[in-house]
């Protein structure tokens, strides 16, 4: 019952340096998210996905890149890690109501990156 | 638009006493209302959520919320803490389609006093 999978779980970068998160879920859900945690702010999202090859900014998507490579995985990717991108990253997926309505989210437990 | 607002950022209670996390929310629309639990280290996971059907809500781990339209509220509850409740805890508002959908609260931090 793996839910969300993500990896790595920590990352450690020096500043230009890029890298994948990656991300699975086996449940089957058409909408996949990619959030950022830091401290007082909540979670922040950066790029969400409603299905298979489509992609939407969210509300911080500079530095990022999203593949949505088939409907179980979404990467996230760090073209040239910066310092202000050290944070928790965490992969959501849900399934929409019959209304289109957002439902649960299921998360994984975090990638934890530092950029040196 | 919508929006939370998670009224503390930091609760204390003592072991065996209440517990209450505040939320207050706008929308445009008829939301649909969550709560989740963040235990140190872990990712988030869902306590209760409403959506529409009764006000008061039952979650898991004793927890309870009571949607309040006219106070645009969704008050987190607990009759009696537990050690293990200690974590921080998120207040998301879903209300309407794609990416805008959720927002987060900002968060509050439960500690629990032995």
């Amino acid at each position: 019952n793996a839910g969300v999978t993500q990896t790595p779980k920590f990352q450690v970068l020096k500043t230009g340096q890029s890298m994948t998160l990656q991300c699975a879920q086996d449940m089957n859900h058409n909408s996949m998210y990619w959030y950022r945690q830091d401290p007082g702010m909540g979670l922040r999202l950066i790029y969400y996905s409603a299905s298979e090859g489509t992609t939407d900014k969210g509300e911080v998507p500079n530095g990022y890149n999203v593949s949505r490579l088939n409907k179980r995985e979404f990467s996230l990717r760090l073209e040239s890690a910066a310092p202000s991108q050290t944070s928790v990253y965490f992969c959501a997926s849900s399934e929409s109501s019959r209304t289109g309505r957002t439902g649960e989210l299921f998360f994984g437990e975090g990638s934890r990156l530092t950029v040196l | 638009a919508q929006s939370v607002t998670q009224l503390d950022s930091h609760v204390s209670v003592s072991e065996g006493t209440p517990v209450l996390l505040r939320c207050n929310y706008s929308s445009s629309y008829s939301p649909s209302l969550f709560w989740y639990v963040q235990h140190p280290n872990k990712g988030l996971q869902l306590l209760l959520k409403y959506t529409s059907a009764a006000t008061l809500v039952k979650g898991i781990n004793g927890f309870e919320a009571e949607f309040k339209k006219s106070e645009t509220s969704f008050h987190l509850t607990k009759p009696s803490a537990h050690m293990s409740d200690a974590a921080e805890y998120f207040c998301v508002v879903s209300a309407g389609t794609g990416r805008r959908a959720l927002t987060f609260g900002s968060g509050t931090r439960l500690q629990v006093q032995p």
